[in-house]
């Protein structure tokens, strides 16, 4: 089973600022690494997959980059909407497909 | 406008059954690959069981494997995840979501039902 590990577990930001959410495999994984954002009793948003392409309707400030075994997800101007719980998820190597343990995004 | 819709959630003793359902609309269900994935009380995105389009094949994660059951009606445009044994591990919301080929991203998913094994 790939382990999916991220860090931080919370990141807390200003309004308007930048954050880096990283995103680690325990092998490789190539390029087949999806981000999704989570807001508490909503459903699960995919934001970007294949490491670096944008989901549908997805706004440019959110990119993503990386390969083999190290990703990271970039959001700069952050507007209040963008505060939520962000997870990584493989779908290289299945079954399982795993999910990081999510980052939360918070206000500063 | 593509929806997904769990609904059979609730409150069931350990060792009880549940059976949980899903219902899409919006686009070709029988085309897409559909998943269950939970997440328990403040914890993380888990995922639990996997069907093809054609239901030809099934996945599941070791722990749910000869406990839980996932099916689909493609001509009910539904999916389903019968939960037999159910402990207070399994407690969490259940979302279902579709992916176009199995090694792909999970693209769509719905809101949630809430499971709770409690006595």
């Amino acid at each position: 089973e790939i382990v999916m590990t991220q860090s931080p577990a919370t990141l807390s930001v200003f309004l308007g600022g930048g954050a880096t959410l990283s995103c680690r495999a325990s092998q490789s994984v190539s390029r087949s690494l999806a981000w999704y954002q989570h807001k508490p009793g909503q459903a699960p948003r995919l934001l970007i997959y294949d490491a670096s392409t944008r989901a549908t309707g997805v706004p440019a400030r959110f990119s993503g980059s990386g390969s083999e075994t190290e990703f990271t997800l970039t959001i700069r101007s952050l507007q209040s909407e963008d505060f939520a719980v962000y997870y990584c998820q493989q779908y290289y190597n299945w079954p399982p497909f795993t999910f990081g343990q999510g980052t939360k995004l918070e206000i500063k | 406008e593509l929806q997904l819709v769990e609904s059979g959630g609730g409150l069931v003793k350990p060792g009880g059954s549940l059976r949980l359902s899903c219902v899409v609309s919006g686009f070709d269900f029988s085309n897409y690959n559909m998943n269950w994935v939970r997440q328990a009380p403040g914890k993380g995105l888990e995922w639990v069981s996997s069907i093809s389009s054609s239901a030809s094949s099934v996945s599941y994660a070791d722990s749910m494997k000869g406990r839980f059951t996932i099916s689909r009606d493609n001509a009910a445009n539904s999916l389903y995840l019968q939960m037999n044994s159910l402990t207070a591990d399994d407690t969490a919301i259940y979302f279902c979501s579709l992916d176009d080929y199995g090694a792909s991203p999970f693209d769509y998913w719905g809101q949630g039902t809430l499971v709770t094994v409690s006595s």
